[in-house]
């Protein structure tokens, strides 16, 4: 068990361009989940996984933003033509299917879109 | 929607003083409520989780405890130390769905 594992670390793009992020979680693990936080705030819920299918989304994830996990195993998570408004700390999480379990988190992808 | 509300937003005491950490929430009908810890630019670490069956959980020094029916948990930690300072938040789920809300956090600051 290596933990929940996110690359890049950290990522600066000029505003209009496209960036993918990263996750590997925990081997056994079913649900992946991604969330978002901005500096001060806590952590708020973009999606999640059920092995490969994509149960959930919020109303913060708009057209710009697309999320994969093939195979159920890494995800990754797309912006497209990034806004200022998109600079933040990208988190995911995963956990086990059995309800009620701790969520184990990555040290997240800090975003900076200038 | 739940709500999640964590006072303190900022806490700092000199080492060995004992923390007092408070969380509420709306919606009392919650499953299970997690405490973290999360410092400066990093991911966040799982404390404690109390199921919603349970009064109180405790770790070392870290002890949690949760009042549904008031819609509040509090976390303590007891003699503090400098490695204590960082960010502390509450998160609760939903009892229809897994994720998660959070507080906004409590930044503490133990002064050696």
């Amino acid at each position: 068990d290596t933990g929940v594992s996110q690359n890049p670390r950290h990522k600066i793009t000029k505003r209009g361009q496209n960036v993918t992020f990263r996750c590997d979680p925990i081997s056994e693990h079913n649900r992946l989940y991604w969330y978002r936080q901005t500096l001060g705030q806590g952590p708020e819920f973009l999606t999640y996984f059920q092995n490969e299918a994509q149960l959930e989304k919020s109303r913060l994830l708009s057209d710009r933003f697309s999320a994969e996990r093939p195979k159920g195993s890494f995800s990754t998570l797309e912006i497209q033509r990034t806004e200022q408004g998109d600079s933040a700390m990208y988190l995911c999480a995963s956990s086990s299917l059995r309800r009620g379990e701790k969520l184990f988190f990555g040290s997240g992808t800090q975003l900076s879109v200038l | 929607k739940q709500e999640v509300t964590q006072i303190p937003a900022a806490l700092s005491v000199p080492e060995g003083e004992n923390l007092v950490l408070n969380c509420s929430f709306t919606d009392s009908a919650i499953y299970n409520l997690q405490w973290f810890r999360q410092d400066p630019g990093k991911g966040l670490t799982s404390l404690l989780l109390i199921q919603s069956s349970q009064r109180e959980q405790t770790s070392g020094r870290l002890n949690a405890s949760l009042d549904k029916s008031s819609g509040r948990s509090t976390l303590y930690i007891a003699a503090s130390q400098p490695g204590d300072s960082a960010t502390y938040l509450c998160a609760v789920p939903s009892t229809n769905d897994y994720k998660l809300s959070f507080g906004a956090g409590t930044t503490v600051t133990v002064r050696a």
